[in-house]
């Protein structure tokens, strides 16, 4: 069975920018998560997402969006780029909203320069 | 609000010899605990957890946690550490009355098992 699958896993923005990242989640799993996840630092909750309607929201402005489509997919969008963006993004599905364990995908790794 | 806390930037360890990885916690109510892993380049991977029940929890490739309720902690263990143990280990914590998956992380615990 194919796991999360993350696209792109790498990608160079400059500031100002706007960048769209895109998940798909485990096969049969209803719940996206969004995590940023900064050098030396701990995975930050940005987004949940579950049968396609937000659940819950991280400590983000709001140049960060996201969305569920009807196949459980998920874009993040980040607009107005800045510099502290660079950072991992970490997509992560579960079965339910309230999952007991996350599937994480590899990742997309963002540089804004 | 929910923390968690990992002491210890980094933690080495002989090979053979145990290890420990320590986490503590904050939360309102009651806690889910996790563990996950991550190796360079790859995404969390899942280790264990706590929910309810016994206080030992046994986990992927020889990987136990002890939640202590009074200490308000949880830590990782394993008996005899193997090099390819070497990576970066998170614990996480989601507050039960949360009816969504956001799971709060700590900074992380490189850990290091020597040859």
């Amino acid at each position: 069975d194919a796991g999360v699958t993350q696209s792109p896993t790498h990608l160079i923005k400059t500031r100002g920018q706007h960048v769209t990242l895109r998940c798909s989640p485990i096969s049969g799993h209803k719940s996206v998560s969004w995590y940023q996840q900064v050098l030396g630092q701990g995975p930050q909750f940005i987004f949940q997402y579950y049968e396609k309607e937000e659940r819950g929201r991280g400590n983000f402005p709001d140049r960060f969006s996201a969305r569920q489509f009807p196949n459980y997919s998920s874009e993040l969008n980040v607009n107005a780029l800045l510099l502290g963006d660079s950072a991992l993004y970490l997509c992560a599905s579960s079965l339910a909203q309230n999952g007991e364990k996350l599937f994480f995908g590899s990742g997309t790794q963002l540089s804004v320069l | 609000a929910q923390s968690v806390a990992q002491p210890e930037d980094q933690v080495n360890v002989a090979e053979g010899n145990p290890l420990t990885v320590k986490c503590t916690y904050s939360v309102s109510g009651n806690p889910y605990l996790f563990w996950y892993v991550q190796y360079p380049n790859r995404g969390l991977q899942f280790l264990l957890k706590y929910i309810t029940g016994d206080n030992l929890v046994k986990g992927s490739y020889g990987f136990e946690a002890e939640f202590n309720k009074s200490q308000t902690s949880f830590h990782l263990k394993k008996p005899s550490a193997l090099v390819s143990d070497s990576a970066l280990y998170f614990c996480a914590v989601r507050d039960v009355p949360n009816r969504d998956d956001k799971i709060i992380f700590g900074k992380g615990t490189r850990l290091h098992i020597l040859p």
